[in-house]
């Protein structure tokens, strides 16, 4: 597998505390929307999605919430564990694009023991 | 099922050769999609088809990129001739939705190095 050593905003986390991690996309045409995780030597990996008709999504330890007034998602992962540590990705589809997925720029998760 | 297949994993080419990426979708999928990683410009979309069909390559840098997908297990993404600045982490995905709104199943990528 493989990835990047992007400069990316890092975000700096205690084991154990919960994390947010924030994302502004950029088209309001956008009807779909994903987070995904990418560790070090792997592609992206689907974590959690959410449609624009809704506006809080759970899973397993990580809830989706998007506010589509002020074009924001972001991602709360709960209890944060040491594997938690990646890059984090939103992406948007865009509805006028059928399948077209687009990335934002990701965000770094640390994880301090 | 074993996922989305890239091959190679590895690649290091000399500047100006032709370089051929290879990618498996997971079967059932009708969606591809060919994405390029770097440092400076995160993932970006290259190319996408549904049911092989090239619907939008407007992220393909220049002339020098070509994606084709002869048939619905195989696509292949060449640059040439290729340029230092070709080098990148290079992603397949498939998803499988009828179009819109589904996941994208992401392969282990190629890391390309043109010297």
């Amino acid at each position: 597998g493989e990835s990047v050593g992007l400069h990316l905003p890092t975000l700096s986390v205690q084991e154990g505390d919960n994390s947010i991690i924030n994302c502004a996309y950029s088209n309001s045409a956008s009807d779909y929307f994903i987070w995904y995780k990418q560790e070090s030597g792997k592609g992206p990996q689907f974590i959690i999605d959410i449609r624009s008709n809704m506006d809080k999504r759970q899973g397993q330890r990580v809830t989706v919430l998007l506010n589509k007034t002020v074009k924001h998602l972001s991602l709360q992962i709960a209890a944060t564990q040491p594997g938690d540590s990646a890059v984090y990705f939103c992406a948007e589809n865009l509805w006028s694009s059928a399948s077209k997925i687009i990335f934002g720029s990701g965000t770094r998760l640390s994880i301090r023991p | 099922d074993a996922g989305v297949i890239q091959s190679p994993r590895h690649e290091v080419t000399e500047m100006g050769q032709e370089v051929t990426l290879r990618c498996k979708p997971i079967s059932g999928h009708n969606s591809l999609f060919w994405y390029r990683q770097t440092m400076m410009r995160g993932l970006e979309l290259l190319i996408y088809f549904n049911n092989n069909v090239p619907i939008d390559d407007s992220g393909m840098p220049e002339d020098r990129f070509s994606a084709k997908m002869p048939n619905a297990s195989f696509s292949t993404l060449k640059i040439q001739p290729s340029e230092p600045r070709d080098s990148a982490v290079y992603f397949c995905a498939s998803s499988g939705g009828e179009g819109r709104g589904t996941e994208a199943f992401f392969g282990q990528g190629t890391r390309l190095t043109v010297v």
